[in-house]
């Protein structure tokens, strides 16, 4: 069956510091990536997306390479900011509509905790 | 402005009571679906909804039952036999041609 992976948490950094998050993924087929962003007491929201391998999601500031090769999907920032503290979801999709497009249901990994001091 | 209400925000269950989480959207997508989050855990789907009046069972069905009666809203009822309900619960919704699925701001239930 499929799987995430994320690295453990919970991740303090200073605001500025480089941020990596790292995901690998198990899927049959070729899946499509995404990471979504859960602020405090809220719901998901799509921070970025890939939908084929090589694909740069990219969204405010957050980065992410489809890598078939690794099945890896790791989360970057160049300089954080204290707003970017939340919970952050790895989760990939491998079903497919009739156009190509991806459908259906997530798998999603742990979520990684991130706090960002000033 | 098109999006998913989840209501309530807050729920308590007493012993052996059913409660029902609602979930409507305004996106006119076709697929609904329901995961329960734990701390420290990542989401498990409980059921999901491709189309109207149909449904099947996700991860963690156990406890837990739903309705799509109508295209905009997916109820779920957690039951007397989910031993265990207190968690927080998000619907989210998605389309035929989009990528992605769009969430609600979920119904945190706990136990009296």
């Amino acid at each position: 069956g499929n799987s995430v992976t994320q690295m453990e948490g919970p991740v303090t950094l200073s605001e500025e510091a480089f941020l990596t998050i790292n995901c690998t993924y198990t899927a049959t087929g070729y899946p499509s990536l995404f990471w979504y962003v859960q602020y405090p007491g809220e719901g998901l929201q799509l921070l970025l997306k890939a939908t084929k391998a090589d694909d740069k999601g990219s969204n405010k500031g957050f980065e992410a390479t489809y890598r078939k090769e690794t099945t890896s999907f790791h989360l970057e920032k160049g300089s954080v900011q204290v707003s970017d503290s939340a919970v952050y979801f790895c989760a990939l999709s491998d079903q497919k509509n009739a156009g190509g497009t991806s459908y259906g249901k997530l798998t999603f990994g742990q979520g990684t905790i991130l706090t960002v001091h000033p | 402005d098109g999006g998913i209400t989840q209501s309530p925000k807050y729920l308590f269950r007493k012993e052996g009571q059913n409660v029902t989480l609602s979930c409507e959207q305004n996106l006119n997508h076709d697929a609904m679906y329901w995961y329960r989050q734990d701390p420290g855990q990542g989401l498990r789907l409980i059921y999901y909804s491709q189309i109207v009046n149909d449904f099947q069972k996700g991860d963690i069905a156990e406890g837990y039952s739903v309705s799509r009666e109508k295209k905009e809203s997916f109820p779920l009822t957690v039951t007397s036999a989910q031993k265990n309900p207190t968690a927080f619960y998000l619907c989210a919704s998605s389309s035929r041609t989009g990528t992605f699925q769009y969430f609600g701001a979920g119904t945190r239930l706990s136990v009296l």
